[in-house]
């Protein structure tokens, strides 16, 4: 079964600063992988997707993420943190060749001090 | 385009009544999910629908919950009778068809049962 890894639950950074985000997946086939931004008392919202395209996928607000098959990591960065980023990130990936269901993984809380 | 819709967003109920949950998907899209977060579990998904058919619902906690998706553009979720252990944020995402597997979510319904 397909699965994912976030490393870290909590993650405190300076506005300004890079941002890093860790995701380990686990599939049995080639994954669909994606990170969805959620903020509080919200829904999640798409960031970026990898659909076996380009390995280093391009998201909103400035993220990206680069598919390392030999690592089966999905991390995800931002050069520069902004206050508004503080929200929580996670990480998914499809459940199985053909099935759209996801598999989310535990989240990770991204504080941004001033 | 006005997003997924789930309403209500909260609802506050005594344990042994009956709670309905409901969700209009985004028009077109044919896919629908319906996912529980608590602080707990995180993220579950409880069960979805491609083309208004029940495909997994093997996260349906039990026989006390049931989803129905009667049209594409309506989906239920019905917890008869509700308890405590229920209370939780409520979301439906959809997906659309062809190889986009992303999903788009609610704003949530967010149950709690007294």
């Amino acid at each position: 079964a397909q699965s994912v890894t976030q490393l870290g639950s909590h993650v405190s950074v300076s506005e300004g600063a890079l941002v890093l985000l860790r995701c380990n997946y686990s599939s049995s086939v080639p994954p669909y992988l994606f990170w969805y931004v959620q903020y509080p008392n919200q829904g999640l919202q798409l960031l970026l997707k990898y659909t076996s395209a380009a390995t280093l996928v391009k998201g909103i607000n400035g993220f990206e993420a680069e598919f390392k098959k030999s690592e089966t990591s999905f991390h995800l960065t931002k050069p520069s943190a902004h206050m508004s980023d503080a929200a929580e990130y996670f990480c998914a990936v499809s459940r199985a060749a053909g099935r759209r269901a996801l598999t989310f993984g535990s989240g990770t809380r991204l504080q941004v001090q001033p | 385009d006005a997003g997924v819709i789930q309403s209500p967003r909260h609802e506050v109920t005594e344990m042994g009544q009956e709670v309905t949950l409901r969700c209009k998907p985004i028009s077109g899209h044919n896919s629908l999910f319906w996912y529980r977060q608590t602080m707990m579990r995180g993220l579950e998904l409880l069960i979805y629908f491609n083309n208004n058919v029940p495909i997994d619902d093997s996260g349906m906690p039990e026989d006390r919950f049931s989803a129905k998706m009667p049209n594409a553009s309506f989906s239920t979720l019905k917890i008869q009778p509700s308890e405590p252990r229920d209370s939780a944020v409520y979301f439906c995402a959809s997906s659309p068809g062809g190889v986009d597997y992303e999903q788009y979510f609610g704003p949530g319904t967010r149950l709690t049962v007294t």
